[in-house]
């Protein structure tokens, strides 16, 4: 069974450009995430998906970010204008629901703005 | 607000050795899954702590939950060089899960 599925796995771009990154869950995963993780850090959550609906984007600084995830299943988080501070890697991940359990990570977007 | 702190934040063993990383989460669940991130790699769930007193083994590590002391334990038996990685605790409590900033380990002959 195929797992999460993110691409581009590296994006290099310069500030107050924008960028998008696409997420694939594994096929009957109705929860996906967004999250962000910098250098040395844990994953912080940046938005969370019931099926098309968001339900948790409290975190998304939603000046320069936002998300779609149109039919319930893939997903694009765009970041415009990017900001140095933006440099990160974006991790998608997919649950069965919200409360069942393990979430399973795609292998992130790595995102460096010069 | 749930705030998830482990220690140590770095550990160098030897080979062979034993260690435990702690895991201490501020508000009450009983769910916390562990998690390891090799370099450049995304993360790979290690463990399911579903209860207090869940205890998980997987070859050399060893999970556990207590979540009267809000507190899980990873423990590292004889250490092989294959088990260097970042390895983060993450605790649910009715919300997306909430992850500890990692343990990076490194274990050296």
């Amino acid at each position: 069974e195929a797992g999460v599925v993110q691409s581009p796995r590296y994006k290099i771009i310069e500030k107050k450009q924008p960028v998008a990154f696409w997420c694939n869950p594994i096929s009957g995963h109705n929860t996906l995430y967004w999250y962000r993780q910098n250098l040395g850090q844990g994953p912080e959550l940046l938005i969370r998906y019931e099926n098309e609906e968001a339900v948790d984007d409290s975190q998304l600084p939603k000046d320069r970010f936002s998300a779609e995830r149109l039919k319930g299943v893939d997903s694009t988080l765009k970041i415009q204008p990017a900001e140095l501070g933006d440099s990160a890697v974006y991790l998608c991940a997919s649950s069965l629901g919200p409360n069942t359990g393990e979430l399973f990570f795609g292998e992130g977007s790595r995102l460096t703005v010069l | 607000e749930l705030k998830v702190e482990q220690n140590p934040l770095f550990l160098s063993m030897q080979e062979g050795k034993n260690y435990t990383i702690y895991c201490n989460y501020s508000t009450t669940s009983d769910r916390l899954y562990w998690y390891r991130q090799d370099p450049g790699k995304s993360l790979e769930s290690l463990f399911v702590l579903l209860s207090n007193g869940a205890v998980k083994q997987e070859g050399r590590l060893m999970a556990s939950l207590d979540t009267k002391a809000r507190l899980s334990t990873l423990h590292i038996t004889a250490a092989v060089h294959d088990l260097s990685a970042t390895y983060f605790c993450a605790v649910d409590l009715n919300t997306p899960l909430v992850f500890g900033k990692g343990t990076r380990l490194s274990v050296i002959a």
